[in-house]
């Protein structure tokens, strides 16, 4: 059964890069899209962006929400069996629970269907000096 | 970006009580509507896609219905592992955006 696991620093100052890790364990890195996910204190999910399966002939570049997308990457470690989360220029607005998961894609009738089917437990930012 | 409302925000129900959670679209998004259960310090849990298909695992008491802009995910027969917080999601197009959440409390 895959399981998902985020790390990485708990605390972050204003204008830096917040770097998260999520690690796979339980099935392949290579066959699946993955995606991040957070929620800010009090608010609701929002999408971060995901990374396409890399085994895939047709894999594609990244795709980034578009209001954090001149600060974001989202890069993939097969050796590691990880994938990661950089956003620069953190400010308070930032600070929030962060989530991996991996991303599904169903086709029912010609109709693509995504979602996010195996989530970590999330760790949290807080952005402060 | 394509707003997703939930509704209500909050309700109590006791154990045995049909819940029906409601999920409206700001325009039409087919049957492109995700659900997800979220306990405190857990990681959420998948629950249904496209509207009204289960994953694998999920209680029969939980169904979903709608498209097009109005949805529903529905406990039929509420029981004491099911209070937590319920998201909708849209796949229809980028960015999928989630509603605000449904906390479901113990009346």
């Amino acid at each position: 059964q895959v399981q998902l696991q985020e790390s990485g620093p708990g605390l972050v100052k204003p204008s830096e890069t917040l770097s998260l890790t999520c690690a796979v364990s339980g099935d392949s890195i290579s066959n699946y899209n993955w995606t991040w996910i957070r929620q800010p204190p009090g608010k609701g999910l929002e999408y971060i962006g995901y990374i396409y399966n890399i085994g895939s002939p047709d894999h594609k570049p990244p795709h980034y929400n578009p209001s954090l997308k001149s600060r974001v990457t989202i890069s993939v470690d097969t050796s590691k069996k990880q994938f990661s989360l950089k956003l620069r220029s953190v400010t308070a607005a930032d600070t929030a629970v962060y989530y991996c998961a991996r991303r599904r894609l169903e086709i029912i009738t010609n109709t693509y269907h995504y979602y996010m089917d195996v989530w970590g437990k999330g760790t949290t930012v807080t952005v402060s000096s | 970006d394509i707003q997703m409302t939930q509704s209500p925000s909050s309700l109590s129900a006791s154990v045995g009580d049909r819940v029906t959670i409601t999920c409206r679209a700001s325009q039409s998004i087919s049957n492109s509507l995700n659900w997800y259960q979220h306990k405190p310090g857990e990681a959420p849990k998948f629950l249904m896609y496209a509207a009204s298909y289960s994953q694998s695992g999920v209680p029969s008491r939980f169904s979903g219905s709608g498209f097009g802009t109005d949805f529903t995910l529905t406990i039929s027969s509420l029981q004491p592992e099911d209070f937590a917080t319920y998201y909708c999601q849209q796949s229809y197009s980028t960015p999928d955006t989630f509603g605000g959440g449904t906390k479901v409390e113990i009346k």
